[in-house]
């Protein structure tokens, strides 16, 4: 069964750090871009970053560009993301998605459960 | 690229074939997709490529378009299918979703 399983949200204060985590399973990781997706309360859905099969393609949202940063470990089936300088708007719902296409960039097929981000003084 | 749907929230009836449109700002040929999201889950890819049904999508969805003019039509609606429902762009980045359609029961 393919499946993502996010981790590593909780609470901080403004201009703290989070390390978010996707662990993959049921595909071949190394063969997908992956992505964050974040939803705060009651709201729609954000388009964080992106990062490519073998992480030669890194794209961010203008909103988190500078602050975050996406990475991958292909050996581990894992997706990260390092947030930094957190501000209240970042509270949110934080989905790790995989791509659809085999080594290309495509819609997002299979989503996490998601990861609550909550920042808060 | 922003995307605009519209409406923002629909009412419809069980059977009824409802229409939602996704405008974007600039072209973006087929690069887009559409999800549906139920309270306290994740989103669901419905189609990719802007028409291509992904498997397991019951055939009453479809959708269609290019450049920047899309539709999600559902030719008749379920009970399972009152959601909330994005389009999604993935012709360049920044990557941006539409405000969503909530669709409601009438």
């Amino acid at each position: 069964e393919v499946q993502l399983v996010e981790s590593g949200g909780g609470s901080v204060q403004p201009g703290g750090s989070l390390r978010l985590s996707c662990a993959a399973s049921g595909f071949t990781f190394d063969d997908y871009a992956m992505h964050w997706v974040r939803q705060a309360p009651g709201k729609g859905l954000e388009w964080v970053a992106s990062i490519s099969w073998s992480s030669g393609g890194i794209g961010y949202a203008d909103s988190v560009a500078g602050r975050f940063t996406i990475s991958r470990d292909n050996a581990k089936n894992s997706l990260y993301l390092q947030m930094n300088s957190l501000r209240p708007d970042d509270m949110a719902l934080y989905y790790c998605a995989k791509d659809m296409a085999v080594s290309q960039w495509g819609a997002f097929d299979i989503w996490g459960q998601g990861t609550m981000v909550t920042v808060s003084s | 690229i922003q995307l605009t749907q519209s409406p923002s929230f629909l009412s419809a009836s069980v059977g009824d074939r409802v229409t939602i449109t996704c405008r974007a700002s600039q072209g973006i040929d087929n690069y887009l997709a559409w999800y549906q999201q139920k309270p306290g889950k994740a989103p669901k890819l419905l189609i990719s490529a802007a028409s291509n049904l992904q498997s397991g999508v019951p055939s009453r969805f479809s959708g269609s378009g290019f450049g920047t003019e899309f539709t999600l039509a559902i030719s008749s609606l379920q009970p399972e299918d009152f959601a909330t429902y994005y389009c999604h762009q993935l012709n360049s980045y920044p990557y941006t979703f539409g405000q969503g359609t909530k669709l409601g029961i009438k």
